[in-house]
């Protein structure tokens, strides 16, 4: 138990599909990220908020729309996904961006795009 | 451009001892972590380098040398729970991650 969580941790949607990612850190940390793990890759960073800002959006499809109400909670929002695009999707927090903290990570969900 | 390279996987006894290497060229070094991740779980911190040398926490050890841009994570007295995929990073200069794509490590009886 990291103290990040993340629902649902498996989802399965065709491409047509509109479906949301929900993460949640109890960590009291200003920080959140969404990560792509793809097999036998290197973790892709996708989004960054820090203090609910978004200070990073590396060139992602925007098919992925993030989203950070506040600085416990961060969901993808997903729409006419690519099967391409099924993957694991992890969720992290640290104390805040751009800083030499540690990130604790989520479980994650697993996603397949049909 | 920025690279993290890791054996793909590795292969041990329970009981020994294995080492699990990383190398890196990055944009400026800000520290190495090191992560465990056992398969449909999240990736755990194990440990963070930023000077060189080895940092020692029970049976796991952390190595490091700027100089070299290299790095190695040393498992003593594998146990059968040791076996999961071993996640090396390295933040550069903008505090950016820089991930490795993992080692997957196999630890038989």
């Amino acid at each position: 138990e990291t103290g990040v969580t993340q629902t649902p941790r498996h989802l399965v949607m065709g491409m047509t599909n509109k479906k949301s990612l929900k993460c949640e850190q109890h960590l009291g940390h200003n920080a959140m990220y969404w990560y792509k793990q793809s097999a036998k890759k290197p973790l892709e960073l996708m989004f960054v908020y820090n203090f609910k800002e978004q200070t990073e959006n590396n060139s992602v499809p925007s098919r992925f729309s993030p989203e950070c109400p506040n600085s416990s909670h961060l969901f993808l929002h997903l729409h006419t996904l690519q099967p391409e695009d099924s993957a694991l999707y992890l969720c992290a927090s640290s104390q805040r961006a751009g800083d030499a903290d540690t990130q604790y990570f989520g479980p994650g969900t697993r996603l397949t795009v049909l | 451009g920025q690279n993290i390279d890791q054996p793909t996987e590795m292969t041990a006894t329970e009981g020994a001892i294995v080492q699990i290497n990383c190398t890196y060229q990055t944009s400026g070094f800000n520290g190495l972590f090191w992560y465990q991740q056992h398969a449909g779980e999240a990736p755990t911190f194990l440990s963070y380098n930023v000077l060189d040398g080895l940092e020692e926490k029970g049976r796991f050890s952390s190595f490091l040398s700027r100089s070299k841009g290299y790095s190695y994570l040393l498992l003593k007295e594998l146990q059968m729970k040791d076996s999961a995929s071993y996640l090396c990073a390295v933040r550069d200069s903008n505090y950016q991650l820089i991930w490795g794509a993992g080692t997957k490590l196999i630890i038989k009886p």
